[in-house]
């Protein structure tokens, strides 16, 4: 069984800009939550979906905004992008929600010069 | 507001040393706690999940124990090995904060041969 897939692996991009993420969650999964993780504020909660709805969210900007597709996949928008955004950002997918195991991808670099 | 904490943030011990990692939570009210393991700039992979109403799941060298009560899980690990070396985080699934995921900074391990 394929595990969960994040693309793509390494991101650089320019103040300003904006990005996409991709996330497809392990088959049959049907939540799938977003991470930032940087070395000054650790792992950060983003978001979490479940059958296209968002459940929740951190306490992020409004430039951060996600969705899922009716497959499950997910993608994460970041709008105007600032220095600080650069980070590892974590998708994870689980089968429900709350009691369920987490199983995370590899990951996207993103980098923000 | 859900706080967890991990103690020490770094531990370096001698091969074949059986060793336990800390985890402290400021609220009871978690649907479950989560160990993951992290390679440098790689996902996260999961240990063991143990649900508010277990006290404790086991995986080979692993032994994951929860006390929700004192707010207090330990991951302990027997007989470690080089390729354990890594960081590990600890995560709550809390009822309070909206179903929300909270990690906390982790504890980095080095396993000396």
């Amino acid at each position: 069984k394929a595990g969960v897939t994040q693309t793509p692996r390494y991101l650089i991009k320019t103040r300003g800009q904006q990005v996409t993420l991709s996330c497809s969650p392990i088959s049959g999964h049907r939540s799938v939550s977003w991470y930032q993780q940087t070395p000054g504020q650790g792992l950060q909660f983003l978001f979490e979906y479940f059958s296209e709805t968002q459940r929740n969210k951190g306490n992020f900007p409004g430039r951060f905004s996600g969705r899922q597709f009716s497959n499950s996949r997910s993608e994460m928008n970041v709008s105007t992008l600032e220095l600080g955004d650069s980070a590892l950002y974590l998708c994870a997918s689980s089968f429900g929600v709350r009691d369920e195991k987490l199983f995370f991808g590899s990951g996207t670099q993103l980098s923000v010069l | 507001k859900q706080e967890v904490t991990q103690i020490p943030a770094a531990l370096s011990v001698p091969e074949g040393e059986n060793l336990v990692l800390n985890c402290s939570f400021t609220d009871s009210a978690i649907y479950n706690l989560q160990w993951f393991r992290q390679d440098p700039g790689k996902g996260l992979t999961s240990l063991l999940l143990i649900q508010s109403s277990q006290r404790e799941q086991t995986s080979g060298r692993l032994n994951a124990s929860l006390d929700k009560s004192s707010g207090r899980s330990t991951l302990y690990i027997a007989a470690s090995q080089p390729g354990d070396s890594a960081t590990y985080l600890c995560a709550v699934r809390s009822k309070t904060s909206y179903d929300k995921v909270i990690f906390g900074p982790g504890t980095s391990l080095s396993v000396i041969p």
